[in-house]
């Protein structure tokens, strides 16, 4: 079975702190994901990873970075949490097209920053 | 701008009757998949559905099935028969560029005995 496997499902964490998030899939794909969800504005996508060390600037990447030194493994950081990072952060990846794009999801981790 | 736009945040449907959810959408892209994706409550997200824009002919997945109008940018999901299982967040993804996708705002479902 399939699986994007995201390191924590809850966190709290206090403004200023360094957060991690982990995220790793097991389906050798090329292309890995990180999204943030809130409420009545969908998926906002933060970075992309196409390949090993390579990555691209999603809509709001402000405040956020990322890294992919394995094709497996994408980490989000939050250098300096803010209260209004508090969010759902969903990881994903996909084979590159012409395939047929189909984003796996993981599970979701819940950051909470006070 | 490429869009997706998801008019009803929330829509509720009675079990075994049938409900469509409604997205349009807007990209530059000539050759494309569209997606239907399906969150349930502290869950994780499923694909529900794809549609490849190439073709003419409607997608379907057993109770699930779309009307996929290309010259209007229109993509509905239509839940017929509906189960409690059914109730999650749908959201509708279209791609911008190099295998990334826009999504919608979403819409609840709800689904009532």
């Amino acid at each position: 079975d399939v699986k994007v496997t995201q390191s924590s499902r809850y966190l709290v964490k206090r403004t200023g702190e360094k957060v991690f998030l982990e995220c790793v899939q097991d389906m050798d794909h090329e292309n890995m994901f990180w999204y943030r969800q809130d409420p009545g504005l969908g998926l906002r996508l933060i970075y992309f990873s196409y390949d090993v060390k390579m990555k691209e600037k999603g809509d709001i990447p402000e405040g956020y970075s990322v890294s992919r030194e394995k094709k497996e493994r994408f980490s989000l950081i939050l250098e300096s949490a803010s209260t209004n990072q508090t969010s759902m952060y969903l990881c994903a990846s996909s084979r590159t097209l012409p395939n047929t794009g189909e984003l796996f999801f993981g599970e979701g981790s819940r950051l909470t920053v006070l | 701008a490429q869009t997706v736009t998801q008019s009803q945040p929330e829509m509720s449907v009675q079990e075994a009757e049938t409900v469509t959810l409604s997205c349009t959408y807007d990209t530059s892209e000539s050759d494309y998949y569209l997606f239907w994706y399906k969150q349930p409550p502290s869950r994780q997200m499923i694909l529900v559905i794809r549609q490849e824009a190439y073709k003419q002919q409607n997608a379907t997945e057993n109770r699930f099935s779309v009307n996929f109008q290309k010259a209007a940018k229109s993509f509905s999901l239509k839940i017929s028969d509906s189960q409690l299982g059914d109730a999650a967040m749908y959201f509708c993804a279209c791609p911008r560029d190099f295998n990334k996708f826009y999504f919608g705002s979403g819409t609840k479902l709800n689904v009532k005995p």
